[in-house]
């Protein structure tokens, strides 16, 4: 167990609404990020933090934006949704010692 | 442009046979794969994992290998069991962007009993 909460786990929104979905971490972990899963395409990188206010943009960035104030949270935020970014979303944090990824249950977001 | 590459969507098996997963890649710059497994409703979980310097790692019934000159991987199951029934996806990152992992866009694997 990785120690990894996502919130909410299911989320239905209406066209241009904010929306914020969040990760948090239990072990300290330095890298967190975020992806979307979706039929067709797999996961894609949307966000990745490499430390506290430190955070790069991945495959997929345009229409989100992250903040981690805090080394244990990592929030993406959907400033005004859109029906192409329904999905399902995953946050990950890499392990210390290894390149693997650990992923938590998922977000599914869906955007009317 | 996907740089990780799984062209079949889908792959169906007979229990006790073996499963043959592939993955192609075009970024020459990767030099770590891995796999990782998904069942529905839950994240995914890492499976095996194979640096550049080796052409086939083994872990159990789980063997990836590797074929740098073709750019290909290719994780094996044997024997295949019901429970291994998921999306497996391939990942790839290179030494130059150690943070970022690349996904294929997976392939669902069903074992009939």
């Amino acid at each position: 167990d990785a120690g990894i909460t996502q919130s909410p786990r299911h989320k239905v929104t209406e066209t241009g609404t904010p929306v914020t979905l969040r990760c948090h971490q239990t072990e300290n972990h330095r890298y967190m990020y975020w992806y979307r899963q979706d039929p067709g395409h797999g996961l894609r990188l949307i966000h990745y933090s490499y430390g506290v206010k430190d955070t790069d943009k991945g495959e997929v960035s345009d229409g989100y934006s992250v903040s981690r104030s805090k080394t244990e949270d990592f929030l993406l935020t959907l400033e005004s949704a859109t029906s192409s970014q329904t999905s399902v979303y995953f946050c990950a944090i890499k392990g210390r010692n290894t390149g693997e990824l650990f992923f938590g249950e998922g977000s599914r977001l869906t955007v009317l | 442009d996907q740089q990780v590459k799984q062209n079949s969507p889908s792959l169906s098996v007979q229990e006790g046979r073996i499963s043959i997963l592939n993955c192609d890649y075009t970024n020459s710059m990767f030099d770590y794969f891995l796999w990782y497994k998904k069942y529905p409703a839950e994240g995914p979980t890492f499976l095996i994992s194979i640096s550049s310097i080796k052409d086939k790692n083994e872990d159990g019934r789980f063997t990836v290998f590797l074929n740098k000159s073709a750019k290909h991987l290719s994780l094996h199951i044997v024997p295949s069991q019901p429970g291994d029934s998921a999306v497996y996806f391939c990942a790839a990152s290179s030494s130059g962007a150690t943070n970022k992992l690349i996904f294929g866009t997976g392939t669902l694997l069903a074992v009939q009993p």
